[in-house]
């Protein structure tokens, strides 16, 4: 079965320090994997998608992701970041399903 | 509208109580999901509902769930005789034609507390 571990539980940076979250999946097939990030109180808004392709992914919000099928990894960056980015941050990989397993999730605190 | 929309937002029953929660997807989309989210813990799947075909049912935590999905449109979630454990956000998504090549659409929950 899949499975996606996301080993960070919280996360602390500086405003303007570089971010990177990680995550890490177990699926048999190619996967579909996405990063969504939950503000307080909001619901999960997506953040970007790897299908194929080039495996440095660009998103919304100045984040990038990159998928290493070696490592079983797809690592969220974000070279500089910025207090609204203080979220919760989720890993998720789709199925054959269609039906996505996701992280445990990663708490991003930002320090002024 | 214009996103998922979903009521209850907050709701708190009293432990042994039924409740129902509602799910409007965005139009148009013919797949809708529904996952929880416990405290401190990551997104737990329950059912997904794909058009007409028979919903999967593979992630509900015990038989005091169920869903249904009306006109394949709005779904509720249905939980009987409350239990504390319960207690969790609900979150709903829609997408269309499911997921592949495409991203599900989250609304913002219903924060579901039993005391």
């Amino acid at each position: 079965a899949q499975s996606v571990t996301q080993p960070d539980i919280h996360i602390t940076v500086s405003e303007g320090a570089s971010l990177e979250l990680r995550c890490n999946y177990s699926y048999g097939a190619t996967p579909y994997l996405f990063w969504y990030v939950q503000s307080p109180g909001q619901g999960l808004q997506l953040l970007l998608k790897y299908f194929s392709g080039d495996t440095l992914v660009q998103g919304i919000k100045g984040f990038e992701a990159e998928f290493k099928r070696s490592q079983s990894s797809f690592n969220l960056r974000k070279p500089s970041v910025h207090w609204s980015d203080a979220a919760e941050y989720f890993c998720a990989v789709e199925n054959a399903g269609n039906m996505l397993t996701f992280g445990g999730g990663t708490r991003l605190m930002v320090k002024p | 509208g214009a996103g998922v929309s979903q009521s209850p937002s907050n709701k708190v029953t009293e432990k042994g109580k039924d409740v129902e929660l509602r799910c409007d997807p965005i139009s148009g989309h013919t797949a809708l999901y529904w996952y929880r989210q416990s405290l401190g813990q990551g997104l737990e799947f329950l059912i997904y509902f794909q058009g007409n075909s028979a919903p999967d049912k593979s992630g509900l935590p015990s038989d005091r769930f169920s869903a249904e999905r009306t006109g394949g449109s709005v779904s509720t979630l249905t939980i009987q005789r409350t239990q504390q454990e319960d207690s969790a956000v609900y979150l709903c998504a829609s997408s269309p034609l499911g997921l592949l090549n495409t991203e599900a659409f989250f609304g913002q929950g219903t924060r579901l507390t039993v005391v």
